[in-house]
């Protein structure tokens, strides 16, 4: 079993809709969790970042940690062209380095 | 503020040739790290170097070597490039070791043919 597990999509929306890229993972030491965003050609780029169990809002982007499920999300709300990246989940247990899920490649359609 | 600069940023090498990739970041971060991205496989670590004088093997060593020049730089060496190789290589920094924050460079496409 891959540590951290991410459908790869494609997946598209039209753009206004409602968005959610999720991640499981397998090893319960792992506590602070992340998402990158990645343009096409472009590296990685830190999008959220959450130690905690719950949600964490930053603008249209909000982050959602259940730690009792091994499951992570990432929504976005009223998403746009721009928002047409590969998202990356990235789980760290606080003793060596990331461990980055396959990333999800979302496509909003004007 | 430039992040982390990588060099070159494509590069075609014939089988068998070796090349240094280089990359520099102004951040003051002590942690640096080599990743490679390919078509499904997502990114897979190659070497680390948790401080300047350190360097540690990642998932995917074999074939490839470091050298923390300093704090600033960290280059990747392939010293007999192989098809397998072929990939999309990316530097990283962050403040320690595996916290959260890492800063990439926008990566150096080599083809190995």
């Amino acid at each position: 079993q891959k540590e951290v597990e991410q459908d790869p999509g494609p997946l598209s929306v039209p753009e206004g809709a409602i968005v959610s890229l999720n991640c499981t993972y397998s090893n319960s030491a792992f506590q602070y969790f992340m998402w990158y965003r990645q343009y096409s050609r472009k590296g990685p780029e830190l999008l959220m970042y959450t130690y905690s169990s719950g949600n964490k809002e930053d603008g249209r982007f909000t982050a959602q940690v259940d730690k009792s499920s091994k499951y992570i999300s990432l929504f976005i709300r009223d998403s746009q062209p721009s928002d047409s990246a590969t998202y990356l989940c990235a789980i760290y247990s606080g003793y060596s380095t990331l461990t980055f899920g396959k990333g999800t490649m979302l496509l909003v359609s004007p | 503020n430039a992040g982390v600069t990588q060099t070159p940023k494509f590069q075609v090498l014939k089988t068998g040739q070796s090349m240094t990739l280089q990359c520099a970041q102004d951040m003051n971060h002590n942690s640096m790290y080599w990743y490679r991205q390919d078509p499904g496989m997502g990114l897979r670590l190659i070497y680390y170097s948790a401080s300047e004088g350190t360097t540690d093997k990642g998932e995917v060593p074999n074939g490839y070597n470091v050298s923390r020049l300093n704090k600033r730089e960290f280059s990747l060496r392939l010293e007999s490039a192989a098809p397998s190789q072929t990939s999309v290589y990316f530097c990283a920094s962050s403040a320690e070791v595996g916290t959260g924050g890492y800063t990439f460079g926008s990566g150096t496409r080599l083809t190995v043919v």
